[in-house]
């Protein structure tokens, strides 16, 4: 079946770098991805969002890259701190009613002082 | 506004047991999900909600039913807790008008020994 997948399950990156954490996607028809933090204990937080009629978006310190051609989204963050420490998803919106979304497995992204 | 709040946050389930995992929102939402996260797994989603009175399965819904009688209330209810339901549990909200990003509860941890 149709599913998003990440490349790396673990990033290291030191603190004040860029990271960019990758995912890939299967379903050509999907309109709209999302990425999520995921805190320890905690649940999924928005960070940022992009529909497929677009190849770029940025918000405050992250930027989301979206290349349809091959199917592949990823995650930029700037300047990385210590509080971004967390895994990332992300996430395609099915096709269909009900604004169902799937969520790939999961980048945990560790930050080194 | 509190969110998406969820209880309780951790139970311990014997097999055959049964229990509600409660779900209310205050932002009016029409849309809401579960999902269960499995370790180092992403998020599927159970059952969800477009609206009071209409409930549909989602991904993995064997085991597991739902109810919307209030636009507030998404109880989760587990008639006879197997040893594969132990997970985290998040139920999530969304306005239809106003875009796809989620809010998600704080999760409940249920184990199923």
């Amino acid at each position: 079946g149709e599913s998003v997948g990440l490349h790396l399950p673990t990033l290291s990156v030191q603190e004040g770098d860029n990271s960019i954490i990758n995912c890939a996607y299967s379903n050509s028809a999907s309109d709209y991805f999302i990425w999520y933090k995921q805190e320890s204990g905690k649940g999924p937080q928005f960070i940022i969002d992009i529909r497929s009629n677009m190849d770029k978006r940025q918000g405050q310190r992250v930027t989301v890259l979206l290349n349809k051609t091959v199917k592949h989204l990823s995650l930029q963050i700037a300047a990385t701190q210590p509080g971004d420490s967390a895994v990332y998803f992300c996430a395609e919106k099915l096709a269909g009613g009900g604004n169902k979304l799937t969520f790939g497995t999961g980048t945990q992204l560790k930050v080194e002082l | 506004n509190a969110g998406v709040t969820q209880t309780p946050k951790f139970r311990i389930l014997k097999i055959g047991q049964s229990m509600t995992l409660q779900c209310t929102q205050d932002m009016n939402h029409n849309y809401m999900y579960w999902y269960r996260q499995d370790p180092g797994m992403g998020l599927k989603l159970i059952y969800y909600s477009v609206g009071a009175g209409i409930t549909d399965k989602g991904e993995v819904p064997n085991g597991y039913n739902v109810s919307r009688s209030t636009t507030e209330d998404f109880p989760l209810r587990l008639e006879l807790a197997a040893p594969s339901q132990t997970s985290v549990y998040f139920c999530a909200s969304i306005d239809r008008d106003r875009g796809l990003g989620y809010t998600f509860g704080s999760g409940t941890r249920l184990t199923v020994v």
